[in-house]
């Protein structure tokens, strides 16, 4: 079984611009979740996705995140504009429906803005 | 906010030294608790799930204890070895909510 792909696994962009991370979950897993870890603190909790729909978006910092997913499948997260402190690991983590099971994380996408 | 904390935040052991880290969480409304072992640049990876009082999980040299009344737990581990060189991370699940409350980890060094 393919585990949950992230990517890319690093970025490097300019304040400002924009990005795009990719979350492949496992397949058949209607969960889908996005967490954040910013320079070395705890892992935060940004969003909850069931099938296509935000279940939870409460962690969402500001207006400048936009996490979708399309048909249920994969999910992006874009950031625009990108400021420094976005910088950190995006983690995106999958699980089964029904009761709940722990969490398969994909490896992060390290996202640094300078 | 739920505040989930780990300590110590780093711990330097010299190989098959034995070692134990605690994770501190709120004892009200407790679903599960969740350790994980994480590599930088690697998936975070699964220990145990733990939803018992009084709890007690094992794999391999790596074990864990569970108290919900007082809302700790404990991770030991047994004859480090240096692959166990990592940040463990505990997470703490609230009743009837999916989504897990990280504390900030433990990062394990193991010296040959």
């Amino acid at each position: 079984e393919a585990g949950v792909t992230q990517f890319p696994s690093h970025s490097v962009i300019e304040k400002g611009q924009t990005v795009t991370l990719r979350c492949d979950p496992i397949s058949g897993h209607d969960n889908l979740y996005w967490y954040r870890r910013v320079m070395g603190k705890e892992i935060k909790f940004l969003l909850h996705f069931v099938k296509e729909s935000k279940q939870d978006e409460s962690g969402m910092p500001n207006n400048r995140f936009l996490a979708e997913r399309t048909g249920g499948t994969y999910s992006t997260l874009k950031v625009q504009p990108a400021e420094l402190e976005d910088s950190g690991v995006y983690f995106c983590a999958s699980s089964q429906a029904g009761p709940p099971y722990g969490y398969t994380f994909g490896s992060g996408t390290r996202l640094t803005v300078v | 906010i739920l505040n989930v904390e780990q300590s110590p935040q780093s711990l330097h052991v010299q190989e098959g030294d034995s070692t134990n880290f605690t994770c501190s969480f709120p004892s009200s409304n407790f679903y599960a608790l969740h350790w994980y072992r994480w590599e930088t640049a690697k998936s975070p990876e699964a220990l145990f799930v733990m939803t018992l009082n009084g709890d007690e999980k094992k794999k391999g040299r790596i074990s864990a204890t569970l108290n919900t009344k007082e809302g700790y737990s404990y991770l030991y581990i047994k004859g480090s070895q240096p692959e166990d060189s990592a940040t463990y991370l505990c997470a703490f699940r609230v009743w009837n909510f999916n989504k897990f409350y990280f504390g900030s980890g433990t990062k394990l060094n193991v010296k040959p």
